[in-house]
């Protein structure tokens, strides 16, 4: 999987309480992203980094918030989850963020709220 | 309508078998078009990319482009039991990083 782990790989929660999953690479690429996956609805972005300290929203960004203090770590924080976030979640990384670059995917973290 | 779309099969064909995948969608500015493959329980992973129409070749996939009917189609000959995985088709205008993704179409190819 390109240098990228994620951790946890599995997550059962209940609704209301905040959770954070944390995206490590050893890549040294520019953009990172986050995905989410499920049936019928495909993936969808959920918000990307183009740089440390820098972010933007994606198409699914309601109920969460991203922080990347560091160039090999994207952390996706959910402030208060709710059944509806339950989904599998990806990170992705690139070098350049352009039309052709290879987006690059993490193992997935399967997250349950309960 | 949904920018791409993509049958989500499932599709199931003996070994040997030549498949087709496809997707078809409505931004005619897209200019991008990515074949991704996903095995069960894992990350997508590039398998092929194109910028214009017509096919590109990779050992046993063909990644084809028709932009006049906004049509793209991935074939594998000789299709193996390890090919059995989600495939998804992805695209972008060229102006932006965000990638549009289909929903991705599952096959099961039977030894």
């Amino acid at each position: 999987d390109a240098g990228i782990t994620q951790s946890p790989r599995h997550k059962v929660t209940e609704t209301g309480t905040p959770v954070t999953l944390r995206c490590h690479q050893t890549e040294n690429h520019r953009y990172m992203y986050w995905y989410r996956q499920d049936p019928g609805h495909g993936l969808r972005l959920i918000h990307y980094s183009y740089g440390v300290k820098d972010t933007d929203k994606g198409e699914v960004s309601d109920g969460y918030s991203v922080s990347r203090s560091k160039t090999e770590d994207f952390l996706l924080t959910l402030e208060s989850a709710t059944s509806s976030q339950t989904s599998v979640y990806f990170c992705a990384i690139s070098e350049s963020g352009g039309a052709t670059d290879t987006q690059y995917f993490g193992p997935g973290t399967r997250l349950t709220v309960l | 309508q949904k920018e791409v779309e993509q049958d989500p099969g499932p599709l199931s064909v003996p070994e040997g078998a030549i498949v087709s995948l496809n997707c078809t969608y409505s931004n005619s500015a897209f200019q991008y078009f990515m074949w991704y493959r996903q095995y069960s329980r894992k990350g997508p992973e590039l398998l092929m990319y194109t910028y214009s129409s017509g096919n590109k070749e990779d050992g046993r996939f063909t990644a084809q482009v028709d932009k006049s009917s906004k049509y793209i189609s991935l074939f594998i000959r000789d299709s193996q039991p390890s090919d059995s995985a989600t495939y998804l088709c992805a695209m972008n205008p060229g102006n932006n990083r965000k990638l549009i993704w289909g929903l991705g179409t599952s096959l099961a190819v039977n030894p």
